[in-house]
């Protein structure tokens, strides 16, 4: 267990709809950082939180979105899902420490458009 | 804009052998290199990492050699083993301006070691 927790696992949805993805970053982490993978690509930055305010956008289409809430929870909202958004959605966090100026990682969520 | 460059994007080896993974990084704003492991349908995980000021760390069999003036840092995974097979990606923390704390990635390397 990483300590990030992203929910739900797996979604299966169909085209046009909007699905809204949570994560729970590593107690203490401020930074909240969203990516997506499609099939064995890398990793595409959408975007980051530190401490509730957006900090950084990366290839983030205008029909997604995102927040970090005052826990330091965030959401991640896909609307009028197409189905190359299939993919898998990993949020890592990221705190300050001696030993680890890196990034955590959750298991990540699978969607799946139909 | 800062890049990261990984290469090969895939490797095969024996096992037994030697895996070697490439960076390169463009600009020398970046404080931390560390390296990810991910196995499919899992989410990347911290496999090493190094600072600048250091040319070379070890952990087990993986060694990470990084050389500043070249702008370079490589992986190397000795005895190489069919469970070592999963994407590695590498990447450089930034260390100025508004993107201060933010990793880059490489794309990624796709390592599959044969029995």
């Amino acid at each position: 267990d990483s300590g990030v927790t992203q929910t739900p696992k797996h979604l299966i949805t169909a085209t046009g709809q909007r699905v809204t993805l949570r994560c729970s970053p590593r107690s203490g982490d401020l930074s909240v950082y969203w990516y997506q993978q499609s099939l064995d690509q890398g990793l595409q930055f959408l975007i980051q939180y530190y401490n509730g305010e957006e900090r950084a956008k990366g290839n983030i289409l205008e029909r997604f979105s995102a927040q970090q809430f005052p826990d330091l929870h965030s959401e991640l909202n896909l609307s009028s899902l197409e189905l190359g958004d299939s993919a898998l959605y990993f949020c890592a966090s990221s705190g300050y420490s001696q030993s680890n100026y890196g990034y955590t990682f959750g298991s990540g969520t699978r969607l799946t458009v139909v | 804009q800062q890049q990261v460059k990984q290469s090969p994007q895939s490797l095969i080896v024996q096992k037994g052998g030697i895996s070697i993974i490439n960076c390169a990084y463009e600009n020398t704003a970046f404080d931390y290199f560390p390296w990810y492991q991910q196995f499919p349908g899992k989410g990347p995980a911290l496999l090493i990492a190094i600072r600048p000021d250091v040319s070379e760390k070890k952990e087990g069999r993986f060694t990470i050699s990084f050389n500043k003036s070249a702008k370079q840092f490589s992986l190397h995974i000795m005895d190489s083993q069919p469970g070592d097979s999963a994407t590695y990606f590498c990447a450089a923390r930034s260390n100025y301006g508004g993107s201060q704390g933010n990793l880059i990635f490489g794309k990624g390397t796709k390592l599959s070691v044969k029995p």
